[in-house]
């Protein structure tokens, strides 16, 4: 299994401002990925984030809005940039388990953002 | 594409209920089939699971069984409680690596004494 620490837990924000969340696994892992959860919506895909390469972005979000790091691979980080009111939302990243392809996926606790 | 299709809610049900939240999908190949479970104010967390046709998840009370033929994965529990008022989301994730879960888009349970 993989333990996975997400910062902040909740933060709210300015408008105009970026936040940067961060994701740290407790294992090395290869894929990591980034979800939105807009109020009483279910989880939207934002985009998968390789070690070493770019970040791969789902249809409607693009990386001048939700840039990705990813140093290694046990961390991640997502950065909300120029946050507007409709930025409020859950943001979670989770991690696929590769010893046990297609049969686990783990989340963090997510980080619960109110931009006002 | 992969999809995930579950009743709508909000479902609203006294303390002892029988609970049925149906969730069906679109996939290719043989995924593997989950219920996550968000209580309120809190993240994400996986509730039960099932990797291939046949299986029955079970956990907390709540059991679910991959049924192939109807390519179906409801969710069940004998008695609710007021504790299990959260948000459910049905899940797939396909088997080849580097596939993201396809989600459902959430019933929301509200258990009453």
């Amino acid at each position: 299994s993989a333990v996975i620490s997400q910062k902040p837990s909740r933060d709210i924000c300015q408008r105009g401002t970026s936040l940067t969340i961060q994701c740290q696994v407790d294992s090395q892992v290869t894929m990591m990925f980034w979800y939105r959860q807009q109020p009483g919506q279910s989880l939207t895909l934002i985009a998968t984030a390789n070690q070493g390469s770019e970040a791969t972005y789902e249809s409607g979000f693009v990386i001048d809005k939700f840039p990705i790091s990813r140093p290694n691979l046990t961390f991640s980080t997502l950065t909300v940039s120029n946050m507007s009111p409709e930025d409020s939302s859950i943001y979670l990243c989770s991690v696929e388990d590769l010893d046990r392809v297609g049969t686990e996926a783990f989340f963090g606790q997510g980080t619960r953002l109110t931009v006002v | 594409g992969n999809s995930v299709t579950q009743m709508e809610g909000p479902v609203t049900l006294s303390e002892e209920a029988f609970l049925t939240i149906n969730c069906t999908y679109t996939a290719t190949g043989y995924p593997s089939l989950f219920w996550y479970v968000q209580y309120p104010g809190e993240g994400l967390q996986l509730l039960l699971k099932a990797t291939k046709a046949d299986d029955k998840g079970s956990n907390k009370g709540f059991e679910a069984t991959y049924r192939k033929e109807t390519t179906s994965f409801h969710l069940e529990k004998g008695s609710v409680q007021v504790s299990d008022s959260a948000v459910y989301f049905c899940a797939l994730l396909p088997r080849n690596a580097g596939n993201m879960l396809t989600f459902g888009g959430g019933t929301r349970l509200m258990v009453k004494p």
